[in-house]
């Protein structure tokens, strides 16, 4: 099973909005709504942001949502802050029965 | 509140085995299916398998098949992951992970363990 394809890096300036996107198959991302997000800063373990596309956890800011289009899935963080540097990961249930996690994506605020 | 708590880094030499544990605590252990993750230095999250608490029940990736074993002990609400004929490339973070949700299993992952290093060097 092939990692889910993200971009390498992202950058924003504080205050404005990204997307990162989210590439993947037929047999992943397209047949199931089981895509998440997880956010992850140095050191530490990763953090559940997004769960089934476009569901926020308690507690997780609304500046963060998903959704998905066909194959792809997107993360957008809107009103970008200086905390949300960091690396990002998406992952999707698979028709093989597993779970692929995307190659993650580093957030640069500017 | 809702924990778990790994063991200690390891490390070994090539070939030799390694097995991490995962003490769960602050919720009904055997409710929850626990994934395993691992993350290379400066590299991605990589899927390894899951064990149902319950049933003890496991799934592999594919990749490790035959060399990673997934265990649990209801006794002390704890889930073991052993990984045999350790390589070079096996040195990395390894994490677990509880699934959200009783009625799920495959995800996603609302808590994460603290990870373990383990370190395969000669």
């Amino acid at each position: 099973q092939s990692a889910l394809n993200q971009p390498a890096s992202v950058s924003g300036s504080p205050g404005q909005s990204i997307t990162i996107s989210c590439t993947g198959t037929s047999s992943d991302i397209g047949p199931y709504n089981y895509v998440s997000w997880y956010q992850q800063h140095p050191g530490k373990a990763p953090k559940l942001i997004i769960y089934e596309v476009s569901n926020r956890p308690s507690g997780v800011s609304n500046r963060f949502s998903g959704s998905k289009s066909g194959n792809t899935a997107s993360l957008t963080i809107s009103g970008l802050q200086a905390e949300d540097e960091a690396d990002y990961y998406c992952s999707s249930y698979t028709s093989s029965s597993t779970v692929v996690f995307g190659g993650g994506t580093k957030v640069t605020v500017l | 509140q809702v924990q778990l708590v790994q063991s200690g880094a390891e490390v070994k030499k090539p070939g030799a085995s390694v097995k991490v544990s995962c003490k769960a605590s602050g919720y009904t252990f055997t409710d929850y299916y626990i994934h395993w993750v691992r993350q290379a230095p400066g590299q991605g999250l990589e899927w390894m398998g899951r064990i149902s608490p319950d049933s003890g029940g496991t799934n592999y990736a594919q990749n490790l098949q035959g060399r990673v074993t997934m265990t649990r002990d209801t006794s002390v609400n704890t889930v073991y992951m052993e990984l045999s004929r350790l390589r070079s490339d096996d040195t990395t973070v390894y994490y677990c992970a509880r699934v959200k949700g009783a009625a799920t299993t495959w995800g996603p992952f609302d808590y994460w363990g603290q990870g373990t290093l383990v370190t395969v060097s000669s």
